[in-house]
């Protein structure tokens, strides 16, 4: 079963803007990871954040994490076309260090 | 990830055959995974393997096995192909010891079309 799930399934903006693409789980987790796919390619890692985390920052990615509401968000600033591509969050819940990945959102960033 | 390697990158099969899928890497990492991607459906979790001697069946292990030659090799057979067995395939490993917690390196993907 999915533990994540990613909200849009779809998005599309324009160079320039920022997108935000959201994540619900069920399960309490030691820590939620983003990873992107460009298509057909291999998942990427971009950005771990801890349960006891709450926001967490790298470049133009700012990830954050609500553990009362079982969600987190990616908000990617200033999009540029190359960041065209599928979306995931994965959960650790720590029982057995695997992770669980949701369905993803794909982003499309016109120019 | 040129690090985590898979062969074939493309492959088409016909109904019942026996298929392997290869995976190796030069990380270090003592851990790895088999998962499968379907449109739509997101990973999921085949196989994973936390060392040489370590097995562990993932949410839909039915119908592959897995062989962890050393700790750089994984491989994943399909003993008996399928047409739904068609799919993208991902290799992935991770670093117990890192402190990294868990975050997982993807090879290029195994894209498999069973007729």
């Amino acid at each position: 079963s999915q533990q994540g799930e990613e909200d849009p399934q779809a998005l599309s903006i324009q160079e320039g803007e920022n997108a935000t693409m959201n994540c619900s789980y069920k399960t309490s987790i030691n820590n939620l990871q983003w990873y992107r796919q460009n298509s057909g390619r291999g998942l990427v890692h971009l950005i771990l954040i801890r349960s006891n985390e709450r926001e967490k920052h790298s470049g133009r990615l700012r990830v954050t994490l609500d553990t009362s509401k079982k969600s987190s968000s990616l908000l990617i600033t200033a999009s540029r076309a190359a960041d065209t591509a599928s979306y995931f969050c994965a959960t650790d819940q720590g029982s057995n260090y695997k992770l669980t990945f949701g369905k993803g959102t794909l982003l499309t960033v016109n120019p | 990830d040129a690090d985590v390697t898979q062969t074939p990158r493309n492959r088409i099969t016909k109904t019942g055959k026996r298929i392997m899928l290869e995976c190796s890497q030069t990380k270090g990492h003592d851990r790895m995974y088999w998962y499968r991607q379907d449109p739509g459906l997101g990973l999921r979790l085949i196989y994973y393997s936390f060392d040489v001697k370590d097995i562990n069946k993932g949410e839909i292990s039915d119908g592959y096995s897995v062989s962890r030659q050393a700790q750089a090799k994984f491989s994943l057979s399909l003993e008996s192909a399928i047409p739904n067995q068609t799919a993208l395939y991902f290799c992935a490993t991770s670093d117990s010891t890192s402190g990294r917690e868990n975050e997982q390196f993807f090879g290029p993907g195994t894209r498999l079309t069973v007729l």
